[in-house]
């Protein structure tokens, strides 16, 4: 099972932040966060990770607490396009470690 | 930016025959996962494979399926007896390296059992 929790749904308006949050209070210390998307049926996207530090690239923002329990996701200026469900997932390490993935939050970009 | 490609797009096939869902991975790509989802539910893990074997399966991921990595460049789904139940999307992902990465996805098999 999933050991994250996650809205089932947001709104957000068109060129304002996004902040999804994520809850993973029974996280372990080499547990990381990631961050998924999928639009429609289409396959999984990548988007950030992080294992406690807080992360930023050309996608988003990685927001993890300081006792690693919840992290938010953060798109600075949402478009239409970034309608999609958000996965928060924690993996463990270790190789070739699977995604366990829960429902998501759904994203609705509206303008 | 390199991608993960899976053919075909769509396939239907009858009940009890066998199918091969293919994926080329990206090439300097150390690990190899297959995933499945079925219209309207989540997203579940099927198998992971490294340096020619599986690394880990799910429960899902019975004597009915199999996968290879026949010439270093594909790596393939094979269901030998299929059921009505393994109608659903099919997703290949590759990755780099463990944990440092995430990993890329297909856009799917759509595979439809009738």
């Amino acid at each position: 099972d999933a050991k994250t929790t996650q809205p089932p749904s947001m709104d957000c308006a068109e060129g304002r932040a996004a902040n999804l949050p994520c809850n993973h209070s029974t996280i372990s210390g080499n547990e990381y966060v990631y961050w998924y998307r999928q639009i429609h049926s289409q396959g999984p996207q990548y988007i950030i990770h992080g294992l406690k530090n807080n992360e930023t690239n050309e996608m988003a923002s990685l927001i993890i607490t300081e006792d690693r329990k919840s992290s938010t996701l953060i798109l600075p200026h949402a478009t239409l396009r970034d309608t999609a469900v958000y996965y928060c997932i924690v993996r463990s390490t270790g190789t070739a470690s699977k995604l366990t993935f829960g429902t998501g939050t759904r994203l609705q970009v509206t303008l | 930016e390199p991608e993960v490609t899976q053919t075909p797009s769509h396939q239907v096939t009858q009940m009890g025959q066998e199918v091969i869902l293919r994926c080329v991975p990206i090439s300097n790509h150390l690990y190899f996962y297959w995933y499945r989802q079925i219209l309207g539910q989540k997203v579940e893990f099927l198998v992971s494979f490294y340096n020619n074997e599986i690394s880990e399966k799910s429960e899902i991921f019975d004597d009915q399926f199999s996968v290879e990595r026949p010439d270093g460049s594909n790596f393939t789904l094979k269901i030998r007896s299929t059921k009505l139940e393994d109608s659903a999307m099919y997703f290949c992902a590759s990755e780099r390296s463990g944990t440092n990465y995430g990993y890329t996805f297909g856009s799917g098999t759509r595979l439809t059992v009738v």
